[in-house]
């Protein structure tokens, strides 16, 4: 069965530090990777999505960046972290177009202070 | 561009209430709609999805929605709730022939007293 594995659970990072956020996916090929931030009270917001190994599209300008180094891996970095960044990172992953839904990781708290 | 519209964003109710949690959308074209269920520090999971035939949808934990084109709604119900459906709903949609980019609504709180 397919499951995904995100890591760490919770983060206190200080401002100007960097980050990395990685998530796996077991069980499947070649599946549509995407990073959302949730910010407490403001919905599920899409940061990046990629469709394939070193594809990356970005849906809002940010001090954030990713990457897709295998087929299963995704990676959310920032060189420097601003107190804006704080939030619950989730992953995800589709088959194909994402029509049948979405299947999420468990989530990031980060915290910058 | 699509757009979710969840018009509730707390839900207070009794435990073995029926309860509607309300979501418009906005698409000029054709759309697959989408209820998650988050509980804290938790991930989302998919409680059910439409993407064509019977607009009635039946999911997990005994809840069910409706698809309402002419209303561009997708309201979520459950006939009687419990202690433990208390947890965020989000509503999402997607286009039906784009990337699958789910755009997801700002949530609703439902918060189940006893």
């Amino acid at each position: 069965s397919q499951t995904i594995h995100q890591w760490p659970a919770t983060l206190v990072q200080p401002v100007g530090s960097p980050l990395s956020l990685e998530c796996t996916v077991e069980g499947t090929s070649n599946p549509n990777l995407y990073w959302y931030r949730q910010a407490a009270g403001r919905g599920l917001q899409l940061l990046f999505y990629s469709v394939g190994i070193g594809q990356i599209s970005s849906e809002v300008p940010q001090n954030l960046s990713a990457s897709r180094p295998q087929d299963r891996q995704f990676i959310l970095s920032s060189k420097k972290l601003l107190l804006s960044d704080s939030g619950f990172y989730l992953c995800a992953w589709s088959v194909g177009r994402g029509h049948y839904g979405y299947t999420f990781g468990s989530g990031t708290r980060l915290t910058v202070v | 561009a699509q757009s979710v519209t969840q018009l509730d964003s707390q839900v207070p109710v009794f435990e073995e209430a029926p309860v509607e949690l309300r979501c418009n959308y906005s698409s000029s074209v054709s759309v697959y709609l989408f209820w998650y269920v988050q509980y804290p520090n938790q991930g989302l999971q998919l409680l059910l999805k439409y993407l064509s035939g019977s607009t009635l949808v039946k999911g997990i934990n005994g809840f069910e929605a409706e698809f309402n084109k002419s209303q561009t709604s997708f309201h979520l119900r459950k006939p009687s709730v419990h202690i433990s459906d208390t947890a965020e709903y989000f509503c999402a949609v997607t286009r039906s022939s784009n990337t699958g980019k789910l755009i997801f609504g700002q949530g609703t709180t439902l918060q189940v007293k006893p």
